[in-house]
């Protein structure tokens, strides 16, 4: 079965400093990778997505990832945060054989002071 | 507002009770998705339809039914349900699938407590 692993459930920073997230999935077939963002009591918003192409991803509010078939990583960054970006972010995966449905990571809450 | 509508926000119940979650979205999108978020797990996913039909059901209780009239509206009833069901239940939809698979736009979920 195919999986997402987020490796670390909690990552405190300062503000303006630089941040990464880190996702990792198990899969030898070609997949289609995502990134949300999830603010309190609020659904899930898409932060950006690699379907093909550039494996360098940009999204909104500043963010990109990187996709690395090798390592089988799509990891998250940020060259300066801000409080608003206090959030829990999820990775999440599809393949061709899955249709629609998307797996989700479980979650890197970011907590950003100042 | 993010096109995708869930209602109510919150719901508390008992485990006797029978209630239903109604999501709608009108983004043309032709697949809908419930998933369920509990504390410190994943997001589960729980029922997938595309174009109305029921495509995947995720071992999920059958205290829990869903039902999708048309492609804008997806509703989960709910029957004697257990206090482990409490949860966030999210809603969500999608077009296209592979590489024309665009994401997902979520709706803000309902925060279910049962007593």
């Amino acid at each position: 079965a195919q999986s997402v692993t987020q490796l670390d459930s909690q990552v405190p920073v300062f503000e303006e400093a630089p941040v990464e997230l880190r996702c990792n999935y198990s899969s030898s077939v070609s997949v289609y990778l995502f990134w949300y963002v999830q603010y309190p009591n609020q659904g899930l918003q898409l932060l950006l997505k690699y379907l093909s192409g550039s494996t360098l991803v940009k999204g909104i509010n500043g963010f990109e990832a990187e996709f690395n078939k090798s390592q089988t990583s799509f990891h998250l960054r940020k060259p300066s945060v801000h409080i608003s970006d206090t959030a829990e972010y999820f990775c999440a995966v599809s393949w061709e054989q899955a249709g629609t449905a998307l797996i989700f990571g479980k979650g890197t809450t970011l907590s950003v002071s100042s | 507002e993010t096109g995708v509508t869930q209602t109510p926000r919150h719901l508390v119940m008992g485990m006797t009770n029978k209630k239903s979650l109604k999501c709608e979205q009108h983004l043309g999108h032709n697949a809908m998705y419930w998933y369920k978020q509990s504390a410190k797990k994943p997001l589960e996913l729980m029922f997938v339809y595309n174009f109305k039909e029921q495509t995947e059901n995720n071992s999920v209780p059958s205290r829990f039914s869903p039902e999708c009239p048309n492609s804008s509206h997806l509703f989960l009833h709910l029957h004697t349900l257990q206090p482990e069901d409490s949860a966030l239940y999210l809603c969500a939809s999608s077009q296209g699938q592979g590489r024309n698979n665009y994401g997902y736009t979520f709706g803000s979920g309902t925060r279910l407590t049962v007593v």
